[in-house]
């Protein structure tokens, strides 16, 4: 199992530009998270999902969207990147039910935007 | 509001040097603590989740406690490769993880 990964890797964007984040998960987890990372902050909730089809606003929803067409995929979206969206991107996953249940996470996407 | 704080924020220890890491937090109905390792340049590693008062769980050098308000990280002997940053979260009810800061931990050999 590869479990969660994370497309791309790294990123550099132009202030304006947009790009998708694809999150991949084959553990056939309900529910999928996106996080951001920045020094100082911690790990901050940006979207989340309870099932395919579903999403809602975490912490920092602001400037960013979400899709979850298929059930072992979480898109996320810039639709006009900021320097203040320059982070550290985790997507997580992890089983749904009476839990509580521990988040599975991906390697990261590091994205600059200038 | 449901918070999460961590202390310290950076410990360095030498090698051997038995220490704790602490996490309180401030929850209306605690379903579970999680304890997560962060590597540089890595996503979070799972390590325990405790889940009521009193629990305890180990996991080699690693010994997670957990009371009403807090929960420690209890180190033993550290070896150089137990550095890292580690994370503590917490689920209450049925709203999504909240996670603290971290501590970053150095052990020196």
């Amino acid at each position: 199992n590869a479990g969660v990964t994370q497309t791309p890797k790294f990123r550099v964007l132009k202030t304006g530009q947009s790009m998708t984040l694809l999150c991949a998960q084959d553990m056939n987890h309900e529910y999928m998270y996106w996080y951001r990372q920045d020094p100082g902050m911690g790990l901050r909730l940006i979207h989340y999902s309870v099932g395919e089809g579903t999403t809602a606003k975490g912490e920092v929803p602001d400037g960013y969207n979400v899709s979850r067409l298929k059930k072992q995929n979480f898109l996320l979206g810039l639709e006009s990147a900021a320097p203040s969206q320059t982070s550290v991107y985790f997507c997580a996953s992890s089983y749904s039910g009476t839990g509580p249940y521990e988040q599975y996470f991906g390697p990261g996407t590091r994205l600059t935007v200038t | 509001e449901d918070q999460v704080t961590q202390s310290p924020e950076a410990l360095r220890l030498q090698e051997g040097e038995s220490s704790s890491l602490n996490c309180s937090y401030t929850v209306s109905g605690l379903r579970g603590l999680f304890w997560y390792r962060q590597d540089p340049g890595k996503g979070p590693e799972f390590l325990f989740t405790l889940y009521s008062a009193g629990e305890e769980k180990e996991k080699e050098r690693l010994k997670a406690t957990l009371t009403k308000k807090e929960s420690f990280l209890h180190i033993t002997a550290p070896k150089p490769e137990d550095s890292a940053t580690y994370l503590c979260a917490v689920q209450a009810g049925n709203t999504p993880l909240v996670f603290g800061k971290g501590t970053r931990l150095s052990v020196i050999a």
